[in-house]
């Protein structure tokens, strides 16, 4: 198993342009998650879903958009990038709520808005 | 709302020394989970150990083991027998058992040096 893949592992972007940020996992998981690590920070998370086509937000989705069409792929949009979207994102998955459902993460993606 | 604190921004322990990591949280909430993630230079975030708030009994994995204080909404690290492969940021984080989806919060993370 691959576990949680994202696409690109880097990516510099220009203000006012858009791209969305890839994250496949192969587990089977119900429950993915988008964060956002700023520099020496922790994550803070954006969106999270809880199966296909449920989608709602975290701590920090201005800027941000998701869909959920199908139970491996949770995609995060970003419109209109800005500086203050700089950041490394981290998509994340888990098979249930219990404590023994541990959040299995991806490599990240380091954007960087100029 | 929860909140995560880690007082110690950075650490440095000698190789085979132990060395303890600080986490206080603040909840109203009486059912949770609290987590230790390590971060290595790779950026992968991995799972060092977790908690139930409502057992006692301090969690352990090899090497790691935690110190809960639920009275005082303190969940501290320590590692044992430090490793040079121990060096990476660790992140203490909260989650609700409250029964909604399992959102982490995370605090901001203490890095770790392991010297010779």
């Amino acid at each position: 198993n691959a576990g949680v893949t994202q696409t690109p592992k880097f990516r510099i972007l220009k203000i006012g342009q858009s791209m969305t940020l890839q994250c496949t996992q192969d587990m089977n998981h119900n429950y993915m998650y988008w964060y956002r690590q700023d520099p020496g920070m922790g994550l803070k998370l954006i969106y999270y879903s809880v199966g296909a086509g449920i989608t709602d937000k975290g701590e920090v989705p201005n800027g941000y958009n998701v869909s959920r069409s199908t139970t491996e792929d949770f995609p995060l949009r970003l419109e209109l990038a800005a500086p203050s979207q700089t950041s490394v994102y981290f998509c994340a998955s888990s098979y249930g709520q219990g404590l023994t459902y541990e959040q299995y993460f991806g490599p990240g993606t380091r954007l960087t808005v100029t | 709302a929860q909140t995560v604190t880690q007082s110690q921004p950075e650490m440095s322990v000698q190789e085979a020394e132990t060395v303890t990591l600080s986490c206080t949280y603040d909840t109203s909430e009486s059912d949770y989970y609290l987590f230790w993630y390590k971060q290595p230079p790779s950026r992968q975030m991995i799972l060092v150990i977790r908690q139930e708030a409502y057992k006692q009994q301090n969690a352990t994995e090899n090497r790691f083991s935690v110190n809960f204080q639920k009275a005082a909404k303190s969940f501290s690290l320590k590692i044992s027998d430090s490793q040079l492969g121990d060096a990476a940021m660790y992140f203490c984080a909260y989650r609700s058992g409250d029964g909604t989806a399992s959102k982490l919060t995370f605090g901001t993370g203490t890095r770790l040096q392991v010297t010779l």
